[in-house]
């Protein structure tokens, strides 16, 4: 059973548009970050969320974490050809004794936006 | 800053021999995660090292193993190669004691086994 379920696993729409992808779990994560992977390339961080239901902001990039600390969605404005990539969340889950066992991941999303 | 760095990028094994890859964290960074990431799992963690001693250890099997030197490069060795071992294995380094915080990866090594 993945811990972090990402969707939609693909998506493929037309620069101008804008989407949604989101990451969902059964568990609480003591923080949940967002990293975009581009082909031949290592996932670059680009956000991390830590309280519940905040909201981040980069750019045309929205970041948002649900209220319960359970998932989060990335909103993207106008797409464009240089947002594509494969798109991950990955959850830190804490222990009640402080201590964590380190990221896990979830599947990625794989968005193209097409001139 | 140079980046994090791993070498070989591509490397090409047969199915029972041994392997070895390596990692250069950005300069400053005392911990090293590894990652393996297949199409079908996704990214999933394999160890992670801090100031030589492993700190955190993922769901894989013994073959795979890893260390790391008191300069913080790291290391991972995987023996008796399997089919199911062809991934794409990445490193990641992070500036403080809780790795987990900001992670910055390198490009990986791209493994194959025949």
């Amino acid at each position: 059973t993945q811990l972090l379920e990402q969707s939609p696993q693909f998506l493929s729409i037309q620069e101008g548009e804008n989407l949604t992808v989101y990451c969902n779990s059964s568990s609480v994560f003591s923080s949940l970050q967002w990293y975009r992977q581009e082909p031949g390339e290592g996932p670059v961080l680009l956000v991390t969320v830590v309280t519940g239901g905040e909201v981040k902001k980069l750019k045309r990039l929205t970041f948002q974490f649900g209220d319960a600390r359970k998932d989060s969605s990335l909103h993207i404005t106008a797409a464009q050809p240089g947002d594509t990539g494969l798109y991950l969340c990955a959850g830190v889950v804490m222990y009640s004794g402080g201590g964590a066992d380190g990221l896990t991941f979830g599947k990625g999303t794989h968005l193209i936006i097409q001139p | 800053k140079a980046g994090v760095t791993q070498t070989p990028r591509y490397l090409i094994k047969t199915r029972g021999q041994q392997v070895t890859l390596s990692c250069s964290p950005i300069s400053g960074h005392r911990s090293v995660s590894w990652y393996q990431q297949t199409p079908g799992q996704g990214l999933q963690f394999l160890f992670e090292y801090f100031s030589e001693t492993q700190r955190n250890k993922g769901n894989f099997p013994g073959r795979f193993s890893g260390r790391q030197f008191s300069n913080s490069r790291s290391e991972m060795n995987v023996s008796t190669l399997e089919l199911g071992d062809s991934a794409l294995y990445l490193c990641a380094s992070s500036p403080g004691t809780i790795s987990y915080n900001e992670q910055f990866f390198g490009p990986g090594t791209r493994l194959t086994v025949l």
